[in-house]
């Protein structure tokens, strides 16, 4: 069953610091492993996107991971802001055509606190 | 990067009576429009999947008959939600995928309804 999970569920960070969020996937075929980061009340914005030999991308303060083999991949946010309180999901895309199919992870909340 | 606008943003209706959401791809095409619903505290759930000029896919549990989508361009595709009850209130995001780039898929900011 193709399937994304998240950890942690929530997280309450002081201003400033860095984080780290986990995506753990039994997806396949595996096509593209993405993070978005979604602002209460509005449509997800996308961060990150990669594809199975790309070990790792950056985006300013996000950097993601991805390991194929152990299907895990992390977003880390370094020196977070109060606006990075969002949620931010996780989703893994099956297959190798425009009918690929898309799962969402649950999404973790990140909060901010000055 | 793409832009995809939703509108309205928010709306207010009473129970029995239809809603019309519209969903853009505002400077590219759209071959594939993506309805997404979530409630508080959830993540995104897929609805049904649009392809320009065909019939809609829905996902299992989807009614078809009460979550009516059109995707009669490239650029627009439109859910209506008929008959509306307040359990359908929710926040409703489309996405469109652009043409040639399958990998790629770019969210509206949302509409949120509430059926009173």
């Amino acid at each position: 069953k193709n399937q994304v999970e998240q950890s942690p569920q929530s997280l309450i960070i002081l201003e400033g610091k860095n984080c780290t969020l986990q995506c753990n996937y039994t997806v396949s075929p595996f096509s593209n492993l993405r993070w978005y980061k979604q602002d209460t009340g509005r449509g997800p914005v996308s961060l990150t996107i990669m594809t199975f030999s790309e070990n790792t991308k950056s985006n300013g303060r996000y950097t993601a991971t991805l390991d194929a083999d152990t299907k895990q991949s992390s977003l880390h946010i370094t020196a977070s802001q109060l606006s990075d309180s969002a949620s931010y999901i996780c989703v893994v895309s099956a297959g190798k055509t425009s009918y690929d199919k898309v799962i969402f992870g649950p999404g973790t909340s990140l909060s901010v606190i000055p | 990067g793409a832009v995809v606008s939703q509108h309205p943003s928010r709306v207010i209706c009473k129970s029995g009576t239809s809603v019309k959401i519209e969903c853009r791809s505002l400077d590219f095409q759209a071959t594939t429009m993506f309805w997404y619903r979530q409630f508080p505290k959830q993540s995104l759930m897929l609805m049904a999947t649009s392809n320009e000029g065909s019939k809609a896919t829905y996902e299992q549990g989807v009614e078809k008959d009460k979550f009516l989508i059109n995707h009669a361009s490239l650029t627009l595709s439109t859910l209506t939600v008929t008959s509306a009850h307040p359990e359908d209130s929710s926040f409703y995001i489309c996405s469109a995928r652009e043409r040639g780039a399958w990998e790629t898929q770019y969210f509206g900011p949302g509409t949120r309804l509430l059926v009173l």
